[in-house]
């Protein structure tokens, strides 16, 4: 079974900085794409960040670029995404998805079951 | 940057209903437009990718049309278990990146 298991989220004040982590499990993990995606308390669906198998390309929504990092470890089945000054927009649950990425094809399937970062004094 | 137009933003309707959701690209994105539905308190599922081919596993009654700037989403009729929040996603190649719609969020009347 796929599986997608993240881990990392809590209590951060404004400024500050944390590391989330998402587990794969169930798929050969350094054949697929790898994403970030965030849904603030109530509100819709915002993509953050992707990374492609080998880690050579990283791409990120303009809103956290210079601030996140994405980062992957094929060894250990792991996505990372550290978070640097942090924003109480960046309040958020925090979800790792696979990525199908062809030349014309492109969706998240399947997601994780998100992490939830609150970002307040 | 594309944007996504997603309506309505809610939708009460009753079981058995055909619903309709439409979703609309500020500029021609061909097909490259998925769907997905977010049950409450859970992650999102995909449930159409590339406008109208369904998603393995996932019943007929649900179905996705359209290309260029206008989408559609439907649901033939409507059952309790289809109780959820729907968001379309456009999605760009190079780079792969992607812009989430509003969401619509359905009721049972």
């Amino acid at each position: 079974e796929v599986q997608l298991v993240e881990s990392g989220g809590g209590l951060v004040q404004p400024g500050g900085s944390l590391r989330l982590s998402c587990a794969a499990s169930g798929f050969t993990f350094s054949s697929y794409w790898m994403s970030w995606v965030r849904q603030a308390p109530g509100k819709g669906l915002e993509w953050v960040a992707n990374i492609k198998q080998d880690g050579s390309e990283k791409y990120y929504v303009d809103s956290v670029k210079g601030r996140f990092t994405i980062s992957r470890d094929n060894a250990k089945n792991s996505l990372y995404l550290q978070m640097n000054s942090l924003r109480a927009e960046d309040t958020a649950v925090y979800y790792c998805a696979r990525g199908v990425v062809t030349t014309t094809k492109n969706w998240f399937d399947p997601w994780g079951q998100g992490t939830l970062v609150t970002v307040s004094s | 940057d594309i944007q996504m137009t997603q309506s309505p933003s809610s939708l009460s309707a009753s079981v058995g209903d055909r619903v309709t959701i439409t979703c609309q690209a500020s500029q021609d994105i061909s097909n490259y437009l998925n769907w997905y539905q977010q049950k409450p308190g859970k992650a999102p599922k995909l449930l159409i990718y590339d406008a109208s081919n369904l998603e393995t596993g996932v019943p007929s009654r649900f179905s996705g049309s359209g290309s260029g700037t206008d989408f559609t989403f439907t649901i033939s009729s409507l059952q309790p278990e289809d109780i959820a929040t729907y968001y379309c996603q456009q999605y760009d190649n190079l780079p792969p990146t992607y812009t989430f719609g509003q969401g619509t969020k359905l009721e049972i009347k």
